[in-house]
């Protein structure tokens, strides 16, 4: 099993419909939760943040996380086109672990027709 | 405020050759860590540099190593290169405090092509 699972797609969607992504993990360690998106050839770029278990919202954006489950979601309101891109679950223990490297998913690839 | 920048962008290479791919951290930052993409796949972690010292490996060979400068810009070398090596390879820098490490923000990456 690997630690981090994420479902690839793609995922097609409406501009407009409510998009949800999420990743699964079994690393009960895991404390630090974030979402990057990828564009085509392009290095990944943050979009949240999370730590422990919790909600959290930026714009358009919300970040979930359940740690009783080793379950994360990203939910996208209003979406895109401009949205599609691939999105990347990652997570990390707290210090004293793994220096602070990161743990990805496979990404999920999201498509927003106009 | 300068962001995370790597050179080259792109680089063709051909089996058993070595390269060298470098990144600059972005502005205040204090620690490199570089990933190897595959198609369709997420960043696999491969080392991370802090004070010019390799802080943490990830399941890479010996032949993948790397050096740290003093300006905390940093290189990654590969040697005896294989098909399989063909990726876009990804730095991060963040700033690490105490034990921590902070967000990593990524640069754009050096896809590099092994024939």
């Amino acid at each position: 099993q690997k630690e981090v699972e994420q479902d690839p797609g793609p995922l097609s969607v409406p501009e407009g419909a409510i998009v949800s992504l999420n990743c699964t993990y079994s690393n009960s360690a895991f404390q630090y939760f974030m979402w990057y998106r990828q564009y085509s050839r392009k290095g990944p770029e943050l979009l949240m943040y999370t730590y422990s278990s919790g909600n959290k919202e930026d714009g358009r954006f919300t970040a979930q996380v359940d740690k009783s489950s080793k379950y994360i979601s990203l939910f996208i309101r209003d979406s895109q086109p401009s949205d599609s891109a691939t999105y990347l679950c990652a997570m990390r223990v707290n210090y004293g672990g793994s220096q602070g490297n990161l743990i990805f998913g496979k990404g999920t690839k999201l498509s927003v027709k106009p | 405020e300068t962001g995370v920048t790597q050179s080259p962008t792109h680089l063709i290479k051909t089996r058993g050759q070595q390269v060298t791919l470098r990144c600059s951290s972005q502005s205040g930052h204090n620690t490199v860590s570089w990933y190897q993409q595959a198609l369709g796949q997420g960043p696999q972690f491969i080392f991370q540099y802090y004070r010019e010292e390799e802080n943490g490996r990830g399941n890479f060979p010996p032949r993948f190593s790397g050096l740290q400068f003093p300006n905390y810009s940093s290189e990654l070398n590969v040697n005896a290169l294989e098909l399989d090596d063909s990726a876009l390879y990804l730095c991060a820098s963040s700033l690490k405090v105490q034990r921590d490490t902070d967000t990593q923000y990524f640069g754009p990456g050096t896809r590099l092509t092994v024939l």
